[in-house]
């Protein structure tokens, strides 16, 4: 299987501030036929279900701020909060889906007020 | 709307039996391969099991093998796991998810949780 790390495990940021968060792959996620990473990033809010984010990398799903923004490739992805809302509090995971079967998800990083 | 509205799920004996529903609406829920996800208490998030648009072809992860099992009646839009053989760390909320056009999901329902205890 393909293993997911995320770093760090939690970050505290100031209001308006930037939030950066990191995951790597123990294995290229860029199917070169088409040029598409397949990775998503979801949020989860306290006592919520989890809520996609990104996908393929860099996507934003419909409706999503456009502070929030994912870039990398290959083995080496971010998810970056341009500048931080109180209502971004959550747990953020990323997962990757290029594999048969599971998509496995990284172990989440917890992002707070600081 | 798109909407996934989940029932079952509660308290069982280690190796009781539960059945987990999940049904669809707002979308053609045929045309869509679904899972369950599951996340242990202050845990992270771990696909248990998925199912193919038509429902022929499944997948679980290792530690579920041979004791659940998903399916779907798409006349009914509904998504199944019946769960055999619960152990205690089968405990989690379980949430059943919508994939999109590849194996990233953008619907969640709004998860069941399953306590598995004597």
């Amino acid at each position: 299987d393909i293993v997911m790390t995320q770093s760090p495990d939690s970050l505290a940021v100031s209001l308006g501030e930037r939030a950066t968060i990191n995951c790597k792959s123990s294995q290229s996620l860029l199917y070169t036929f088409n040029k598409k990473n397949y990775l998503a990033w979801y949020q989860q809010k306290p006592g919520q279900p989890p809520k996609l984010l990104i996908y393929w990398a860099s996507t934003r799903e419909s409706g999503v701020p456009d502070r929030f923004s994912g870039s990398g490739s290959g083995t080496d992805f971010t998810l970056t909060i341009s500048s931080l809302q109180a209502e971004d509090v959550a747990v953020y995971y990323c997962q990757q889906f290029y594999s048969n079967l599971p998509g496995t998800f990284g172990q989440g990083t917890k992002v707070e007020i600081k | 709307e798109v909407q996934l509205l989940q029932s079952g799920g509660g308290l069982v004996q280690p190796g009781g039996s539960l059945r987990l529903s999940c049904a669809a609406s707002g979308f053609n829920f045929s045309n869509y391969a679904t899972a369950w996800v599951r996340q242990a208490p202050g845990k992270g998030l771990e696909w248990a099991s998925h199912i193919s648009a038509s429902g022929r072809d499944t997948f679980y992860t290792d530690s579920v093998k041979g004791r659940f099992t998903i399916f779907r009646d798409n006349s009914k839009n509904t998504l199944y796991l019946q769960m055999n053989s619960l152990r205690a760390e089968d405990t989690a909320l379980y949430y059943c998810a919508k994939s999109a056009s590849s194996n990233y999901f953008d619907q969640w329902g709004h998860g069941t949780l399953v306590t598995v205890s004597s």
